[in-house]
């Protein structure tokens, strides 16, 4: 079984900052089977990224991910008051989908 | 637009049954895979079960085996999730996601259920 760790667990950080969420899996993986959602407090989560890189429709181009093997990222260039929210990262194998803990960014 | 929206929760007791269901609409149904995934209060999320678009295969967490069964009525763009035997690990927010036309991961989520397992 792979397992996906996020870490860390919260990311505090000041408007227009540069946030970095990394992704690490146990072991390596397909960069075509690893996405990235966003959730905010009391609502459904809301893909951001899939394929590792690609952006889903509508998402803003501040948002952006990369990586391959075992280490990915999901990078938002200049963080916004509306991106606090908790960010999860998504894996496919074998029939399975699994997710990563999520990292949850504050804004001071 | 897609707009999937579930229904069918609320407070059953341990050992008991309920079935939840997964409205669709905005998209040909019968042509897209489909996802429950749960989250319990105040934790992640966690994938529960996928079914194939045309229902001839189907995949299961291993925590919800045997327990938790997963369909779909394509003729009225509805999904299911039959769940017997709760305990209550099973308390969580349980979704519907839309799979994509190509791809692993989840395109579009209804807005969630609440499914409360207490005595």
């Amino acid at each position: 079984e792979i397992v996906l760790t996020q870490s860390p667990g919260t990311l505090s950080l000041s408007p227009g900052e540069r946030a970095t969420l990394p992704c690490r899996a146990s072991q390596s993986v397909s960069s075509s089977y690893l996405a990235w959602y966003q959730q905010k407090p009391g609502q459904a989560p809301r893909l951001l990224i899939y394929g590792a890189s690609s952006r889903a429709t509508g998402i803003p181009d501040r948002f952006s991910g990369s990586g391959s093997g075992t280490d990915f990222t999901l990078t938002i260039s200049r963080v916004e008051p509306e991106d606090c929210a908790v960010y999860y990262c998504q894996l496919y194998v074998s029939s399975t989908w699994t997710f990563g803990q999520g990292t949850k960014v504050e804004i001071k | 637009q897609v707009q999937l929206v579930e229904s069918g929760g609320g407070v059953v007791q341990p050992g008991g049954s309920l079935r939840l269901s997964c409205a669709a609409s905005g998209f040909t149904f019968s042509t897209f895979g489909m996802h429950w995934v749960r989250q319990a209060p105040g934790k992640g999320l966690e994938w529960v079960a996928f079914i194939r678009y045309d229902g001839s295969h189907k995949y299961y967490a291993d925590s919800v085996k045997g327990r938790l069964t997963i369909s779909r009525d394509n003729s009225k763009n509805t999904l299911y999730l039959q769940m017997n035997r709760l305990r209550g690990e099973d308390t969580a927010v349980y979704y519907c996601a839309k799979a994509p036309n190509i791809g692993y991961y989840f395109d579009y989520w209804g807005q969630g259920i609440l499914v409360t397992v207490s005595s």
